[in-house]
């Protein structure tokens, strides 16, 4: 593909509903980021995903959320049970060692 | 880890004006410095970047400077234009190495007509 694809790109759930978001990133990227941006806000980070190495997961708020990525294809972003503050956008990017990283167009989460 | 400071939060030019924003880094080895415009309502992408053996780069209106010994790099945009209106990231990474790419808090700049 021509660049990083999220979906959906608009979500909305029942507040304790799982969901889960996806993340395709550019062929060949070896690291792959999520984020999360509430309205207004900064880029929070949230997972770091670099080749076959353990995940950076220090940036995930808490137990409800969780991510997988196998090798360096798709990743799939998991909130268990949402709550309200969960709502935001949820942004991926992908880069390779020598490359600038490149954001998909994000996940609109609203936790009603 | 790497630990990316930005100000200010918010600032406010007038068009044609110039714009500074600050940002600095702790990890010593960082090596590479991209900044990134988002728009409202879209995604942020790359406007310029620098590495760690450049202290200066320009691309038209937009420069970025880099003071290693300081840690510190800065993002200036001159004769700004309603069309820079934006929140601007500096972000931080070892380019190269297994570390990822830490971001600063952003910039929301207001080009006042």
């Amino acid at each position: 593909g021509a660049g990083v694809s999220q979906s959906p790109s608009n979500k909305v759930t029942e507040k304790g509903k799982d969901v889960e978001l996806r993340c395709d990133p550019i062929s060949g990227h070896t690291a792959l980021y999520w984020y999360r941006q509430r309205l207004g806000q900064g880029l929070e980070f949230l997972i770091y995903f670099q080749g076959n190495s353990a995940p950076d997961k220090s940036g995930l708020p808490s137990d409800r959320f969780s991510a997988e990525r196998t090798g360096e294809s798709v990743s799939t972003l998991t909130i268990q049970r949402t709550q309200q503050e969960d709502s935001a956008v949820y942004l991926c990017a992908s880069s390779s060692a020598y490359t600038e990283a490149f954001f998909g167009q994000g996940t609109r989460l609203t936790v009603v | 880890g790497e630990n990316v400071e930005q100000h200010p939060s918010t600032l406010s030019v007038q068009e044609g004006d110039s714009a500074v924003i600050k940002c600095t880094y702790s990890d010593s080895a960082s090596n590479y410095f991209p900044w990134y415009k988002q728009e409202l309502g879209k995604r942020p992408q790359l406007i310029i970047d620098i590495r760690s053996n450049v202290g200066e780069k320009k691309d038209q209106r937009i420069a970025v400077t880099l003071n290693k010994t300081a840690k510190h790099f800065s993002l200036h945009i001159t004769e700004t234009q309603p069309e820079d209106s934006a929140v601007y990231f500096c972000a931080a990474s070892r380019r190269g190495g297994a570390d990822g790419l830490t971001f600063g808090k952003g910039t929301h700049l207001i080009i006042q007509p």
